[in-house]
């Protein structure tokens, strides 16, 4: 049964600073694994998807890794802004599906202190 | 941009009520999700809906849930009698294959 651990819960960092945001699944046959944000009581909205053939994605100060034979994903976001401050979810789809179900991580709280 | 709405954007209901969540899926998607969130939770996945008919559904989604396409643009989520562990946010989200899944804003549904 896959299982999805984000640590850590919450993160604090001055503005500026790199933010990494790890993920981590059990059953490395994934077909894709999405990064989503979340604000507090908003919608999911999608920042990267990286299949699972690639390494790595990458979307404007946004960066996505990918190590699938380890189960492990990293976000980094560059030069971090107190506007990036919000909850960050990974989500892992199965190996068998290209339009399944997704499952989440419980979330990375970040805030970004001015 | 395209973009899946939802309606409403918050429901309050008695126990025992029936609810129905409404969603318009991106227009050229095929494949449709329910999920919920219950506070402090992880987001969990409900029903997945492809060519009119249910793909995959967790174990959460008992007789009282059931979804429905009911013509070419909407897709809805229907509660039949609401318990109060039913209170969550439920996300829609749909995709084409292949691609990522696009979430909408969500419905907060409160069961008193």
């Amino acid at each position: 049964k896959q299982e999805v651990t984000q640590i850590p819960a919450a993160l604090s960092v001055p503005e500026g600073e790199n933010l990494v945001l790890n993920c981590s699944f059990t059953d490395s046959a994934i077909y894709n694994l999405q990064w989503f944000r979340q604000d507090p009581g908003k919608g999911l909205t999608s920042l990267l998807l990286i299949q699972s053939s690639q390494r790595e994605q990458t979307s404007g100060r946004l960066n996505a890794s990918l190590d699938k034979s380890s189960g492990r994903s990293t976000l980094y976001i560059a030069a971090s802004q107190p506007g990036d401050s919000a909850t960050y979810l990974c989500a892992v789809r199965r190996g068998t599906d290209s339009w399944g179900k997704l499952q989440f991580g419980a979330g990375t709280q970040v805030v970004v202190t001015p | 941009e395209p973009e899946v709405t939802q309606t409403p954007s918050h429901q309050v209901t008695q126990m025992g009520q029936e609810v129905i969540l409404r969603c318009v899926p991106i227009s050229n998607h095929l494949y449709f999700y329910w999920y919920r969130q219950i506070l402090g939770q992880k987001v969990e996945f409900l029903v997945s809906f492809y060519n009119n008919e249910i793909s995959e559904k967790s174990e959460i989604f008992d007789d009282q849930f059931s979804v429905e396409r009911p013509d070419g643009s909407n897709f809805t989520l229907k509660i039949r009698s609401t318990k109060l562990e039913d209170s969550a946010m439920y996300f829609c989200a749909s995709t084409r294959a292949y691609n990522e899944q696009f979430f909408g804003p969500g419905t907060r549904l409160t069961v008193l």
